[in-house]
């Protein structure tokens, strides 16, 4: 069956834009993770949603938000972007809420200049 | 939160090496799982082990939850197996993985 989609891959945006990444889970998992992976502060959890609502939230600001469509798509959004934004955006998907065993996409690379 | 340490963090080895890697972790854990971070940044579950040994081919791994920590074997290494190894970990009534910064593993021809 089909894994975890990401899309897009790979992105350019300028400091203030904003972005949406798009989150395609394999059929039938119904929970959608969010990390994002810098350098610096390597994985970090943004958040989590199962049902179309968010079970759990990362310590990131309010510039980061996410939604869950009743497919199980998730689309994360980040507004006023800034420099340290610049990271890979990793989407996982899991049968289960929680910490439960992930499958992770290929990820979204976002660059901001 | 829980703290979460990987060692050692980086590693070079010739093809048909064996190596472990090891992952400490600060807390008890209901949840730890190993995933490879391949060049390309994508990320693989390798295993889901909050405890016991499980093997799945050249790769193995054991968990002792007791004394907090986990173990990845590698045997007879591949070049394919370059990559990023991260280990993560979830504590009781906690819903969110903690990932260790990871050990970067390089095989060389």
């Amino acid at each position: 069956k089909a894994g975890v989609t990401q899309t897009p891959r790979y992105l350019i945006k300028t400091r203030g834009q904003q972005v949406t990444l798009s989150c395609s889970p394999i059929s039938g998992h119904r929970s959608v993770s969010w990390y994002q992976q810098t350098p610096g502060q390597g994985l970090q959890f943004l958040f989590e949603y199962f049902s179309e609502t968010q079970r759990n939230k990362g310590n990131f600001p309010g510039r980061f938000s996410g939604r869950q469509f009743s497919n199980s798509r998730s689309e994360m959004n980040v507004s006023t972007l800034e420099l340290g934004d610049s990271a890979l955006y990793l989407c996982a998907s899991s049968s289960m809420s929680g910490a439960n065993v992930l499958t992770f996409g290929a990820g979204s690379r976002l660059t901001v200049l | 939160g829980i703290q979460v340490e990987q060692s050692p963090p980086d590693l070079i080895l010739q093809e048909g090496a064996n190596s472990t890697l090891r992952c400490n972790f600060s807390d008890s854990v209901n949840n730890l799982q190993w995933f490879h971070q391949n060049p390309w940044g994508q990320l693989i579950n390798l295993f889901y082990i909050p405890s016991g040994t499980k093997q799945n081919g050249r790769l193995s791994a054991t968990t002792v939850a007791t004394e907090r920590y986990s173990l990845l074997y590698i045997s007879s290494s591949q070049t394919t197996d370059s990559g990023v190894y991260f280990c993560a970990v979830a504590g009781f009534g906690n819903e969110k993985l903690t990932f260790g910064t990871g050990t970067r593993l390089t095989i060389i021809p």
